[in-house]
């Protein structure tokens, strides 16, 4: 089954709002990241935070954790049409190596 | 650099055919993996290597097999292809320096098996 639950599956905003996703896991983690994926191409890393931070900022993206909830949250701000895509969290457990993906949140950014 | 690539971008496989898909990374990257996603669901683990001349199972390994002998190639192996494995194949490449921990993902195969 899948580490990673997203929340929600889907959200549609206008342009110049914030859009919010959410990502609940289960086991222990050395880290939390986030992947963006446009339609019909492969993943590309957006940000990553590590299990003893507890929020990460780059550019328009804000990244929390919350270790004891096992939980994280994506913020993007002053979304952009270009933001639509799908976005998916991954955790990499304390054995290493390996990411675990959730099922994403297909965000649209309507102009 | 070209990143990570595959070949081939989309294919179709009657069931019981077999296949080779390829993934070559450029990067100098110890670890790569293969994934499959299916509609509606995030990506799972097939098999992954840590380095050259190593393979792992991951999450849904069945049907499936893999081979790293040379450092920037991972090879995925259908050796009787079932309606069950049409999915979009991703390859992805990580370093393995420490702290070094995000994944680069090749743009993807499209397997359709009939």
């Amino acid at each position: 089954s899948q580490q990673g639950e997203e929340d929600p599956q889907a959200l549609s905003i206008q342009e110049g709002e914030n859009a919010t996703m959410n990502c609940s896991y289960k086991t222990s983690i050395n880290n939390l990241q986030w992947y963006r994926q446009n339609s019909g191409r492969g993943l590309v890393h957006l940000i990553l935070i590590r299990s003893n931070e507890r929020e990460k900022h780059s550019g328009r993206l804000r990244v929390t954790l919350d270790t004891s909830k096992k939980s994280s949250s994506l913020l993007i701000t002053a979304s952009r049409a270009a933001d639509t895509a799908s976005y998916f969290c991954a955790t990499e457990e304390t054995s290493g190596s390996r990411l675990t993906f959730g099922e994403g949140t297909q965000l649209t950014v309507n102009p | 650099n070209a990143g990570v690539t595959q070949t081939p971008k989309f294919r179709v496989l009657k069931t019981g055919q077999s296949m080779t898909l390829l993934c070559a990374q450029d990067m100098n990257h110890e670890y790569m993996y293969w994934y499959r996603q299916d509609p509606g669901m995030g990506l799972r683990l097939i098999h992954y290597s840590v380095g050259e001349g190593t393979t792992a199972k991951g999450e849904v390994p069945d049907g499936y097999n893999v081979s790293r002998l040379k450092k920037q190639n991972f090879l995925l192996g259908l050796e009787s292809a079932a309606p069950s494995q049409t999915s979009v194949y991703f390859c992805a490449s990580r370093s393995g320096t420490s702290e070094a921990y995000e994944q680069y993902f090749g743009p993807g195969t499209r397997l359709t098996v009939t």
